[in-house]
């Protein structure tokens, strides 16, 4: 079965520096995976997603991720971070051959001024 | 897009009793997921719909939990004699399946509080 995990509970960044939130799967076959962000009492909302092709994926927000198949990885990252970035982030892989999401733990993210 | 919608975005209810959520989806979305989240948790898959169809249901869901989609469109998650266990955000998911890459579109949740 596939699964996801985030080892990180939460990342501190300085507003202005790169971030990274880590992310490692596992799954049988090519894994689809997403990163999706939450706000406080807000529904998850999507920022991008590795299907296929290119390593590094860009989505919303300036954010942007690396899959490594040979680390089974697919870390989140962002140049340069801003304070409304803090939030509470998740990764998520499906199965080519399932049909749902199945999500890390989740990392929260503390950008400070 | 409206997005997706859930009611009620909280519900306080004694242990023993039943409820009900709704989730509208986006309109064109032919699947419909529902997520349960405790704090600390990421959330965990419950059951999902492709139009009125129920596919998959989770280990999670017990036999006090049963979920509709008549007609494809809105769905309900109906807890019967609700326990303390039960407190968590339910979440409600759409899509417009056209491949594994489709991503889930989330509404804000329901909180469910069981005292």
């Amino acid at each position: 079965a596939q699964s996801v995990a985030q080892p990180e509970d939460q990342v501190n960044v300085a507003e202005g520096n790169p971030l990274t939130v880590k992310c490692t799967y596992s799954v049988s076959g090519n894994p689809y995976l997403f990163w999706y962000v939450q706000y406080p009492n807000r529904g998850l909302q999507f920022l991008l997603k590795y299907i296929t092709g290119d390593n590094l994926v860009k989505g919303s927000y300036g954010f942007e991720a690396e899959f490594n198949k040979s680390q089974t990885s697919f870390h989140l990252k962002k140049p340069s971070a801003l304070v409304s970035d803090s939030a509470l982030y998740f990764c998520a892989v499906r199965d080519p051959y399932g049909n749902k999401l199945v999500f890390g733990a989740g990392t929260i993210l503390r950008v400070k001024s | 897009d409206t997005g997706v919608s859930q009611d009620p975005r909280h519900k306080i209810t004694k242990r023993g009793q039943n409820v009900t959520f709704r989730c509208d989806p986006i309109s064109e979305h032919n699947r419909l997921y529902w997520y349960r989240q405790t704090l600390g948790q990421g959330p965990e898959f419950l059951t999902y719909f492709q139009n009125e169809a129920q596919l998959e249901k989770s280990r999670l869901l017990s036999d006090r939990f049963s979920a509709e989609r008549p007609k494809g469109s809105f769905s309900t998650l109906e807890i019967q004699r609700t326990e303390q266990g039960d407190s968590a955000m339910y979440l409600c998911a759409s899509s417009l399946y056209s491949g594994s890459d489709s991503p889930l579109h989330f509404g804000n949740g329901t909180r469910l509080t069981v005292t």
